[in-house]
């Protein structure tokens, strides 16, 4: 398995707050993806980085930030929690071009 | 616009039949195409990959699909389904931004398959 952990795995937050989850790989790739699963949407693309300190936004950035300082670590934040934001976040990491994504196991966050 | 769809969003299957799950997409140049199969509480695990070449590829777990251009499709097959293949599959087109060169997948919304004992 690509060596991807993602923390914390679960977490339960209030209307407001800010949260920060993390990915850390040990894989050295360069790209990295942030995602989020809702049921009947599948996963759609939050933001994704091509290097340290090169991200650019996907699909659903609205209400989230991140940040890349180091090739092993890629931040999201959503700066003021929303209860719309309740999702499963999955990371992924990529290799080069012709490189598949791997994904981690994911964090199941809860704004009430 | 880009887009994937998997237009079955439950299958259910007895154990020992022969799946086909569907998947088209569509998108512009030549596509990158994968399938993933995520277990409840799991990520996501890459089942296959098509990128050029033979259009019938092979993956993990006795899965195979099939790359048709003409009618936009990667379908996802196998011929002899096991109570342990009950997940949900998701079917994914890379593409690439031909200003930025950055690469990025979208997915289909998922089929969930079910087998009966």
């Amino acid at each position: 398995d690509a060596g991807i952990t993602q923390s914390p795995r679960h977490k339960v937050t209030e209307t407001g707050t800010p949260v920060t989850l993390r990915c850390h790989q040990t894989e050295n790739h360069r790209y990295m993806y942030w995602y989020r699963q809702d049921p009947g949407h599948g996963l759609r693309l939050i933001h994704y980085s091509y290097g340290v300190k090169d991200t650019d936004k996907g699909e659903v950035s609205d209400g989230y930030s991140v940040s890349r300082s180091k090739t092993e670590d890629f931040l999201l934040t959503l700066e003021s929690a929303t209860s719309s934001q309740t999702s499963v976040y999955f990371c992924a990491i990529r290799g080069g071009v012709l490189q598949p994504q791997h994904f981690g196991d994911g964090t199941r966050l809860s704004i009430l | 616009a880009q887009s994937v769809t998997q237009p079955d969003i439950h299958i259910t299957v007895s154990e020992g039949a022969s799946l086909e799950l569907r998947c088209n997409y569509s998108y512009g140049a030549t596509p990158y195409l994968f399938w993933y199969v995520q277990s409840p509480g799991q990520g996501l695990q890459l089942l296959l990959k098509y990128f050029s070449g033979d259009t019938l590829v092979q993956g993990i777990k006795g899965f195979e699909a099939e790359f048709k251009r003409s009618q936009s499709s990667f379908n996802l097959r196998k011929p002899s389904v096991h109570w342990s293949d009950a997940a949900e599959y998701f079917c994914a087109v890379g593409t690439t931004n031909t200003t930025s060169g950055t690469y990025k997948y979208i997915f289909g919304t998922g089929t969930r398959l079910k087998v009966l004992a």
